[in-house]
């Protein structure tokens, strides 16, 4: 039974090159987070993503970042045009349906490095 | 962003004993959730709280929803080496879908 999966773990870019992470979700789960975290920082929380669509993104810049959640497919969080201050650790997390009881698993992350 | 306010910040104890952290927000929480963080992974999930004055135990674990739905402990006991780590808090504010972390805790165990 799989995890959640993260690719790629680490990911070089130059200033102004897009940055692309994926993530699949646990088996089953058709709910994704995508979290951002800075150097001894706690996790801040980016988008809320279901299936198809985007539920809360309010922790999400306005400019240059995107994400969705496809029908098929993993979720992707798309960064146009990076600055140096976009390096972080994105992680996502995915779960079941049904808030009365959720648990938010999460993959080992992305290190995204700006250049 | 918003963030809960979890203490202590950091704490270095000595193998055997027993550790208590604690996370408290403003706003009410609808769910608690517990985890530890290693160098470079991901948060792995201790225990998850949904009952105001739940207390659930996993091994040496337990934490507790608190009963004005504002807080929630961890507790370690009988501490031992691969416990060292970074505690995060996560909690979900009634009304809303996402989760907000604490600031985390930072366990160093001597041996």
């Amino acid at each position: 039974n799989a995890g959640v999966m993260q690719n790629p773990r680490h990911l070089v870019r130059r200033r102004g090159q897009e940055a692309r992470l994926r993530c699949s979700p646990m088996k089953g789960h058709s709910h994704v987070y995508w979290y951002r975290q800075l150097p001894e920082e706690g996790l801040k929380f980016m988008v809320y993503l279901q299936k198809e669509n985007i539920i809360d993104e309010s922790g999400m810049p306005k400019e240059r970042f995107s994400a969705e959640f496809p029908k098929e497919g993993p979720s992707i969080l798309r960064i146009q045009q990076v600055v140096r201050g976009d390096s972080a650790a994105y992680f996502c997390a995915s779960s079941l349906p049904g808030a009365t009881n959720e648990k938010l698993f999460f993959g080992s992350g992305t290190q995204l490095s700006v250049l | 962003g918003q963030q809960l306010n979890q203490s202590p910040q950091s704490m270095f104890i000595q193998e055997g004993e027993d550790v208590s952290m604690n996370c408290t927000s403003s706003s009410i929480f609808n769910t608690w959730l517990w985890y530890k963080q290693d160098p470079g992974e991901g948060p792995v999930l201790l225990i998850a709280l949904y009952k105001a004055g739940e207390l659930t135990s996993n091994g040496r674990l337990t934490a507790q929803f608190g009963i004005t739905r504002k807080d929630s402990f961890l507790n370690i006991s009988a501490s031992i080496p691969s416990d060292v780590g970074i505690y995060f808090c996560a909690g979900r504010p009634s009304g809303t879908y996402k989760y907000i972390f604490g600031t985390g805790t930072r366990l160093k165990v001597l041996a």
